[in-house]
């Protein structure tokens, strides 16, 4: 089975300008969570979705956002991104029942913001 | 407040000498544990998960860890270290009360000297 696959691995912007990720979760898997991780801050939650609706949100400006559609697969979006918007972005799965919380991750989108 | 702390940011060992990697959670919930591992421009992959089902939990690896609820901490070894085993390990928590968002530890950089 294919594992979680994200798109673009790299890209380049610069402030000001809006970024999407697109995230493409294990199959059968309908739980999509998303993650930045910086230097400074480490790893931190931005939000999660199932089908198609957002459950969870972390703490974040509003200019991070996101989706997903009926497939499963998600997509974020940072609009007027500045440069501490920098960061890897990483897209998890997880398996659909109560009581699976393991959640899988992909390889990540590296952006970065000059 | 619910927190996940890893005590040490670098350890270094010496290649076939034991591993400890150190995690103390925060909870006022039943927590769900698990151990990361991030290689070099990686994505992260899963070690092992506490599960409830017993304190000393076998990962991938020879990777293992051992719940002890009396000192809230979820430590990782390995009997001993293998170069391929260099990378930055996360400990990482969810909480009852927070959904699927994860928690992460600050990480630790292990390095194995040969």
């Amino acid at each position: 089975k294919a594992g979680v696959t994200q798109t673009p691995r790299y890209l380049i912007k610069t402030r000001g300008q809006q970024v999407t990720l697109s995230c493409s979760p294990i199959s059968g898997h309908r739980s999509v969570s998303w993650y930045q991780q910086t230097p400074g801050q480490g790893l931190q939650f931005l939000f999660e979705y199932f089908s198609e609706t957002q459950r969870n949100k972390g703490n974040f400006p509003g200019r991070f956002s996101g989706r997903q559609f009926s497939n499963s697969r998600s997509e974020m979006n940072v609009s007027t991104l500045e440069l501490g918007d920098s960061a890897l972005y990483l897209c998890a799965s997880r398996p659909p029942g109560l009581n699976t919380d393991t959640q899988y991750f992909g390889p990540g989108t590296r952006l970065t913001v000059l | 407040a619910q927190s996940v702390t890893q005590l040490d940011s670098h350890v270094s060992v010496s290649e076939g000498t034991p591993v400890l990697l150190r995690c103390n959670y925060s909870s006022s919930y039943s927590p769900s544990l698990f151990w990361y591992v991030q290689h070099p421009n990686k994505g992260l992959q899963l070690l092992l998960k506490y599960t409830s089902a017993a304190t000393l939990v076998k990962g991938i690896n020879g990777f293992e860890a051992e719940f002890k609820k009396s000192e809230t901490s979820f430590h990782l070894t390995k009997p001993s270290a293998h170069m391929s085993d260099a990378a930055e390990y996360f400990c990482v928590v969810t909480f009852n009360n927070a959904g699927n968002m994860l928690t992460f530890g600050g990480g630790t950089r292990l390095m194995v000297k040969p």
